[in-house]
């Protein structure tokens, strides 16, 4: 079973379009997480959920607005997509305390035309 | 803020050879958590190893091994007997400990290795 699972695998979509990629995780964790890579490779934090409440969001534009109807999912939307919104987007969870470990999705590539 | 740096972009190493890769970091905190990621070609994300900054003990892991010195904010891994499979970007991060905010993973702009036969 997969413990950190993100659809789609691949988005692409036309400019100015609104897209959701979904994620789940079944380790039972409490604090889940949105990361993006860019076309450099770069990896940075976008959002942080623990049990269902916002803890970290890191000056991303409001175009994008985090879901968690439950521990166990966190969404991620976003809005009017622009050509600088291509990127591989990271979904990762861990508990909170125990070992601190973050474990990640299989990322969704997400192509803006 | 904590920063890390990653100063080899590319690496590359002989088959069964041992690789080091670098891996410097900035912060006023005293506890911690620094790591190193593997991503290969396949775009996922592994775990390789995990140091806590309060064990002097250094983290190994099979043929991967690290170097922690806490003084001078260095992290750097080694790979024993490289294989082919190792070839892949590998990214270091650091990680606060008191949870809340600080459990962002903070990235290094990673090192590309390759292994060659």
């Amino acid at each position: 079973d997969t413990a950190v699972s993100q659809t789609p695998k691949y988005l692409v979509t036309q400019m100015g379009n609104d897209k959701s990629i979904k994620c789940e995780q079944n380790l039972g964790h409490d604090t889940m997480y949105w990361y993006k890579q860019d076309s450099k490779k770069f990896l940075k934090i976008m959002f942080s959920y623990n049990n269902k409440e916002l803890i970290i969001n890191e000056t991303v534009p409001n175009r994008f607005s985090p879901k968690s109807p439950d521990k166990a999912h966190l969404n991620l939307h976003i809005n009017s997509l622009e050509l600088g919104d291509s990127a591989v987007y990271f979904c990762a969870s861990s508990q909170q305390i125990a070992k601190n470990i973050q474990y990640f999705g299989a990322g969704t590539r997400l192509s803006v035309l | 803020a904590q920063t890390v740096t990653q100063s080899q972009p590319e690496m590359s190493v002989q088959e069964a050879e041992t690789v080091t890769l670098s891996c410097t970091y900035d912060t006023s905190e005293s506890d911690y958590y620094l790591f190193w990621y593997k991503q290969p070609p396949s775009r996922q994300m592994i775990l390789v190893i995990r140091q806590e900054a309060y064990k002097q003990q250094n983290a190994t892991e099979n043929r991967f091994s690290v170097n922690f010195q806490k003084a001078a904010k260095s992290f750097s891994l080694k790979i024993s007997d490289s294989q082919l499979g190792d070839a892949a970007m590998y990214f270091c991060a650091y990680r606060g400990s008191y949870g809340g905010a600080t459990n962002k993973l903070i990235f290094g702009t990673g090192t590309l290795l390759a292994v060659q036969p």
